[in-house]
């Protein structure tokens, strides 16, 4: 299956600067790479997703990059609020299947 | 709809007893998933299943653990014995097939003790 691995567990970030977290993948075959946010108690929010054959991708106030070549996908948050802090997640989807495989998480902590 | 509704949300249990966690996904959806969280291993996929028929169950740990799907708004996955080290958070999560969105429920935290 997908192998996806966050580069940092934690990121302290100042109220209302903008937020990049990062990911590592290692299968080039996914279909579909998506982020997660996870709020202290709760399960895993879709945040977005983007599709293997486009290398960037925006929502509100969030962006996706992916640059296959390097296998690395980022998700940046712009102009970061107290309610953005959670853990967020990587996570790639199968080729041929719907497995969703997740990294390890990287906690967003806003400082106000 | 309601999201995918867990129960229970919290279950505490004496090592070798028998733990039952439930789940009942959205309306319409055609995949539902089991997945356990522990700080050590993260977000673990354990089963998943299609239109009812379990897909994968390659993340199962170990015979002990196996989980049904009975029909379209029901599953239960069940541990039998049960044992300290399947104390965790089990999330179950169910999509639609033609959206990439699996949407969670709020988790069972199971301690074993």
């Amino acid at each position: 299956g997908e192998s996806v691995g966050l580069h940092l567990p934690t990121l302290s970030v100042q109220e209302g600067d903008n937020s990049i977290i990062n990911c590592a993948y290692s299968n080039s075959a996914s279909d579909y790479f998506i982020w997660y946010k996870q709020e202290s108690g709760k399960g895993p929010q879709f945040i977005i997703d983007i599709r293997s054959n486009m290398d960037k991708r925006q929502g509100q106030r969030v962006t996706v990059l992916l640059n296959k070549t390097v296998k690395h996908l980022s998700l940046q948050i712009a102009a970061t609020q107290p309610g953005d802090s959670a853990v967020y997640f990587c996570a790639a989807e199968g080729s041929n299947d719907y497995k969703l495989s997740f990294g390890a998480g990287t906690t967003v902590t806003v400082r106000a | 709809d309601a999201g995918v509704i867990q129960s229970p949300r919290h279950e505490v249990t004496e090592m070798g007893q028998e733990v039952t966690l439930r789940c009942k996904p959205i309306s319409g959806h055609d995949y539902l998933f089991w997945y356990r969280q522990t700080m050590m291993r993260g977000l673990e996929l354990l089963i998943y299943f299609n239109n009812n028929v379990p897909i994968d169950d390659s993340g199962m740990p170990e015979d002990r653990f196996s989980a049904k799907m009975p029909n379209a708004s029901f599953s239960t996955l069940k541990i039998q014995p049960s044992e300290p080290r399947d104390s965790a958070v089990y999330f179950c999560a169910s999509r639609y097939r033609g959206n990439t969105e699996a949407f969670f429920g709020q988790g069972t935290r199971l301690t074993v003790v």
